[in-house]
Parts: structure tokens; C-alpha cells; sequence
């Protein structure tokens, strides 16, 4: 079957620039989760859906990143007035239930210039 | 809160040798651990996980790990490495109550030389 997909799987942008980042869960998986890995380190939390609520928001880093869940299934990611230390890998993963086996997707390449 | 720390950042080895990587981890409550694995240009995949019951605990193409909850850590092992386990390796730790995020190391870079 499907796994989870990230669009777009790079996305080059200027500095001050507004980015949004789309991830596809598995098809019936209630939780998701974004993470952003950056170059030489661990994957690092962001944010936990449960359905279509944040369960906890407490990784985003400041409030220019903001994340939705509207029907429960499609998760945007959104970052307003870029900055240059926002270049990474942002990864997006989900699970059947609360302590399933997080799937992940092959992530998107920000580069912020 | 919980932290993860990966004691080799690289671990070279020659084909068909064994292979240990090391993690540790810290937590204030008890913990399920994950080892992933991400090939080049790919994601991350499980390869194992303990969240109860027996401390050895066997993963996929070959990989085993076991859990010491008194050393807290979670050693990955595999007897005899082949070319196609060149990959970047995280340790990762859960809580088993309220948060559901997962805490990575930040790898190790294993090497296979022929």
C-alpha cells in the first residue's frame, strides 16, 4: 500500500519568504507527527496530531511555524517570514494509534537563501 | 523529559565483521526505544523496537538490540555485516505515558568496507 508522501520534496525559498509544506499520511492513521531533521543530526519533534487537534505543539520553535490538520488526514506546514536557520529536512511520519509504529515519509528540503 | 546520546558519531567495519552501536538514554518515567535506520536519499525505517517483555529484542535483516534498564541503554548489534547495511543509524526513545513524540540520538554513520 501507500506510504506516507511530502510534497514538495524540495523547496527552495528567499529569506522573509511564507512556505507551506504538505504531508499524505497512510490511509486510516489518526496520529501524525512532524519532525525536522538538520544536516549531520537527529530527527528533532515539532508537533503530534491526534485527529484533527494538536496534541502537542510544544517542538515548534517560535510562532512564525504553525501546522493544521483540518479533516483529519492531509497535514500543512507553515512557516511565515523564513529565515536562513529554518533550512532542513522537515519530516513527516504517522501512526494507526497513540503508540503505533510512526511510518515516515521521504521529507522535504527546505533551503532558504 | 528524555535524551538519547549515541556514543559513535562513525563506525567503520569491513564486511562480514559484527558490529555493535552504542545508545544510552535518560528518562524520568519508563520508556519504549526504537532503532531507525536511513539509507542514502531515503527515510526512515524501523528496524526494531522494545516496548515490553523480553530485553532481546530482534529486528528486521539481521539486527538485534537488547535493553538494560540499569545501564539504560540500548545497544544495536548485528553478527556479520554485508555492503548493503551502509546506512545512518538513530536511536530513539518514547515515553510510555503522555507525550507520544519520539527523541532521537543523533546518529551514527555506519561504514561497510569490503
Amino acid at each position: 500500500g501507500a506510504g506516507v508522501s511530502q510534497t514538495p520534496s524540495n523547496k527552495v525559498t528567499e529569506k522573509g519568504k511564507y512556505v507551506e509544506l504538505r504531508c499524505d499520511p497512510i490511509s486510516g492513521h489518526t496520529a501524525l507527527y512532524w519532525y525536522r531533521q538538520s544536516l549531520g543530526q537527529g530527527p528533532e519533534f515539532l508537533i503530534y496530531f491526534q485527529g484533527t487537534g494538536a496534541a502537542d505543539d510544544s517542538g515548534l520553535p517560535n510562532d512564525r511555524f504553525f501546522a493544521v490538520r483540518p479533516e483529519g488526514s492531509v497535514s500543512t506546514l507553515k512557516i511565515q517570514r523564513t529565515e536562513r536557520g529554518d533550512s532542513a529536512v522537515y519530516l513527516c511520519a504517522s501512526s494507526k494509534q497513540r503508540e503505533g509504529e510512526q511510518y515516515f515519509g521521504p521529507g522535504t528540503r527546505l533551503t532558504v537563501t | 523529559a528524555q535524551s538519547v546520546t549515541q556514543l559513535d558519531s562513525q563506525v567503520p567495519v569491513f564486511e562480514e565483521a559484527p558490529v555493535e552501536l552504542r545508545c544510552n538514554y535518560s528518562s524520568s518515567v519508563s520508556v519504549y526505544l526504537f532503532w531507525y535506520v536511513q539509507y542514502p536519499n531515503q527515510g526512515l525505517q524501523l528496524l526494531l523496537k522494545y516496548l515490553s517483555g523480553s530485553t532481546l529484542v530482534k529486528g528486521i535483516n539481521g539486527f538485534e538490540a537488547e535493553f538494560n534498564k540499569s545501564q539504560t541503554s540500548f545497544h544495536l548489534r548485528k553478527p556479520s555485516v554485508h555492503i548493503s547495511d551502509t546506512a545512518e543509524y538513530f536511536c530513539a526513545v518514547m515515553g510510555n505515558r503522555g507525550a507520544q513524540k519520539l527523541v532521537f540520538g543523533q546518529g551514527t554513520r555506519l561504514t561497510i568496507n569490503p
